[in-house]
């Protein structure tokens, strides 16, 4: 079945560097999601992609979806300590059912 | 506005011994509901999704089962725990725009 993959599992930079976790797929992904996880919290969702080559920003935020549908990546600028936390990318894998296909997920921390 | 209610938010139970988690959701009509399990450290894993009263997919064969009574109520369960089963358990539903939204989450501690 269809697996999405996320690198790096793990990031550690000091606080103000870019943070960039990558998504990618071999198959053509429908619709990326991209989540965030606060240490011992839940999935927030942050943003939704669905055009090919589109890139959405929130803040110091940047989403990017591939030209050709098979990869994505989130970008943090200037990391800040309220950055720490595990971001999941996930495609949509029906449109029916609206199940998701998780990444593994990257997990930020953020020295000060 | 939608809510989401997850209960207990922690739980310690002895090996063998039966499970009832409960979600239930407000402020929406007939949502896609899903279970999802998190071992620490790890990504998550859809074990159940429902797309309406009744109806259950699994997507993992093991030790738990889920039931959806009413339309926004989504129970997940077991007979009989197993160590295996200790994880962190979340609810989530899904929009018409497909977005899903997680509760609180039951952390599981089996013993």
């Amino acid at each position: 079945g269809q697996q999405v993959m996320q690198i790096p599992q793990y990031q550690h930079v000091q606080e103000g560097e870019d943070f960039t976790t990558y998504c990618n797929s071999s198959t053509t992904l429908s619709n990326i999601q991209w989540y965030k996880q606060r240490p011992g919290g839940h999935p927030v969702f942050l943003i939704q992609l669905v055009k090919s080559g589109e890139v959405k920003k929130q803040k110091r935020l940047t989403f990017q979806f591939g030209e050709a549908k098979k990869n994505s990546s989130l970008h943090i600028t200037a990391t800040q300590t309220t950055d720490v936390g595990t971001y999941f990318c996930a495609d949509l894998g029906s449109s029916n059912t609206g199940k998701l296909i998780f990444g593994q997920g990257t997990t930020l921390q953020v020295k000060p | 506005s939608q809510t989401i209610h997850q209960w207990p938010a922690t739980l310690v139970q002895p090996v063998g011994s039966p499970l009832s988690l409960e979600c239930t959701v407000e402020g929406t009509s007939n949502p896609n509901l899903y279970w999802y399990r998190q071992a620490a450290g790890r990504g998550l894993q859809l074990l159940f999704y429902s797309v309406g009263i009744g109806q259950i997919s699994s997507e993992v064969p093991q030790n738990l089962s889920a039931s959806r009574p009413q339309d926004r109520q989504f129970i997940l369960s077991s007979k009989k725990l197993l160590l295996s089963d200790s994880g962190f358990y979340l609810c989530a539903w899904s929009a018409l725009t497909y977005e899903q939204y997680f509760g609180p989450g039951t952390r599981l501690t089996v013993t």
